[in-house]
């Protein structure tokens, strides 16, 4: 199974600052890749599919980049809605795997 | 607009089952793969199961294999997920989701509690 290595855990920012969480995965996925966000009790919500293309909605301040094993999630201007904890999930097998989730917390 | 709600789950006992169904609409069921996705109290999210159209592929997180069974019905447009065998580690949030190579869209969730 592919295996998806997110880092960091967890990370504190002010409002405003630039953030990126990384994503690895243990072969190569192309670019069939997503990020989601969720915040605590609600489902995820879809931010980039297909590693850098973003979902219809989303703030452009969002961003996705990456391709093969190594993928970032970029926020430009982090916003006081965006703390919340980050997933990236690949979907180039048929056994899913999401990576093991980013929290951006308040600095 | 794409809506999938999720039910049956509850507290069952270790040993038990479950299952757990979810209604689909808005968008066109038998056309699409669908999975079910859980997440325990406080952690990350972890895929379960998938099935494809017509039910012939199906696919299981080795942690599950041999206790649970998804299962659709196109012409009810629901998902199933039969669950034998409930241990204290299943207990989660389970969300019943539709993935594509463009799209993610996800169920509200139903907890499941395996406990004595």
């Amino acid at each position: 199974d592919i295996q998806m290595t997110q880092s960091p855990s967890t990370l504190s920012a002010s409002v405003g600052d630039r953030v990126t969480i990384t994503c690895r995965a243990s072969q190569s996925i192309s670019s069939w890749l997503a990020w989601y966000q969720q915040k605590p009790g609600k489902a995820p919500k879809l931010l980039i599919y297909k590693a850098s293309s973003l979902e219809s909605g989303v703030p452009s301040r969002f961003s996705g980049s990456g391709s093969g094993t190594e993928f970032t999630l970029t926020i430009s201007s982090l916003q006081p809605d965006d703390f919340a904890t980050y997933y990236c999930q690949q979907y180039n097998s048929y056994f899913l795997t999401f990576g093991g989730g980013t929290k951006v917390e308040i600095k | 607009e794409v809506q999938l709600v999720e039910s049956g789950g509850g507290l069952v006992q270790p040993g038990g089952s479950l299952r757990l169904s979810c209604a689909a609409s808005g968008f066109t069921f038998s056309s699409y793969w669908m999975s079910w996705v859980r997440q325990a109290p406080g952690k990350g999210l972890e895929w379960v199961a998938n099935i494809k159209q017509d039910g012939s592929e199906k696919y299981y997180v080795d942690s599950v294999k041999g206790r649970f069974t998804i299962s659709r019905d196109n012409a009810k447009n629901s998902l199933y997920l039969q669950m034998n065998s409930l241990r204290a580690e299943d207990t989660a949030v389970y969300y019943c989701a539709r993935f594509s190579s463009s799209q993610g869209y996800w169920g509200q969730g139903t907890l499941v509690t395996v406990s004595s």
